[in-house]
């Protein structure tokens, strides 16, 4: 069965450090992969996807995602974080008609 | 937000009474999907449909059923509510956006069993 898998429930960096959030996922045929970010008491907001083509996604917000098939890995990076960077991160993975989702990160951003 | 529709957005209910959550789309999307979401857990799946009249299960369908007879509503019924069915539920539709498929999100509806 396919499974997603976060690194990290939590993960703090200071402003303007670089953030790093880890996914890893488990399939035998590459499939779609999501961010999502979810703000408290919000619903959840696409990031970046990569389907297709280039393997370095750029998405909202400064982050990007490199797809490494080699690795199974689809890890989140920003190369300088903000205050309003913080929220919880889940990678997810759509293979034959589901979404799946990992345990999320939970990224705090200190002053 | 492909016009996703969660009702109610919070509900309290007892131990042992039924409970339907309802989830309208207003674009005729195939595929729905109903998640929980729970602290250290993420987001897991319970159900999910490609059409009227076709569901199937998820990763943590035991004591919920779903139903959809007709494309743009997806009900999601605890049939005997548990404490452990207290969670943020999330349904969702995917989408080919012309750059490939993409899942979209409704707000939620915080479920509390007491």
């Amino acid at each position: 069965a396919q499974s997603v898998t976060q690194l990290g429930s939590h993960v703090s960096v200071s402003e303007g450090a670089l953030v790093l959030l880890r996914c890893n996922y488990s399939s035998s045929v590459p499939p779609y992969l999501f961010w999502y970010v979810q703000y408290p008491n919000q619903g959840l907001q696409l990031l970046l996807k990569y389907t297709t083509g280039a393997t370095l996604v750029k998405g909202i917000n400064g982050f990007e995602a490199e797809f490494k098939k080699s690795e199974t890995s689809f890890h989140l990076t920003k190369p300088s974080a903000h205050m309003s960077d913080a929220a919880e991160y889940f990678c997810a993975a759509y293979n034959t008609d589901k979404l799946i989702f990992g345990t999320g990160t939970r990224l705090q951003v200190f002053p | 937000d492909a016009g996703i529709t969660q009702s109610p957005r919070h509900k309290v209910t007892e131990t042992g009474t039924p409970v339907t959550l309802r989830c309208h789309q207003t674009e005729n999307h195939r595929y729905m999907y109903w998640y929980r979401q729970d602290p250290g857990h993420g987001l897991r799946l319970i159900h999910y449909s490609y059409g009227v009249k076709d569901t199937d299960k998820g990763e943590v369908s035991d004591g919920y059923s779903v139903s959809r007879s007709k494309t743009e509503d997806f009900l999601l019924t605890l049939e005997s509510a548990t404490s452990s069915q207290t969670s943020v539920y999330f349904c969702a539709i995917s989408a080919y956006t012309g750059s490939g498929t993409e899942a979209f999100f409704g707000q939620g509806t915080r479920l509390t069993v007491v």
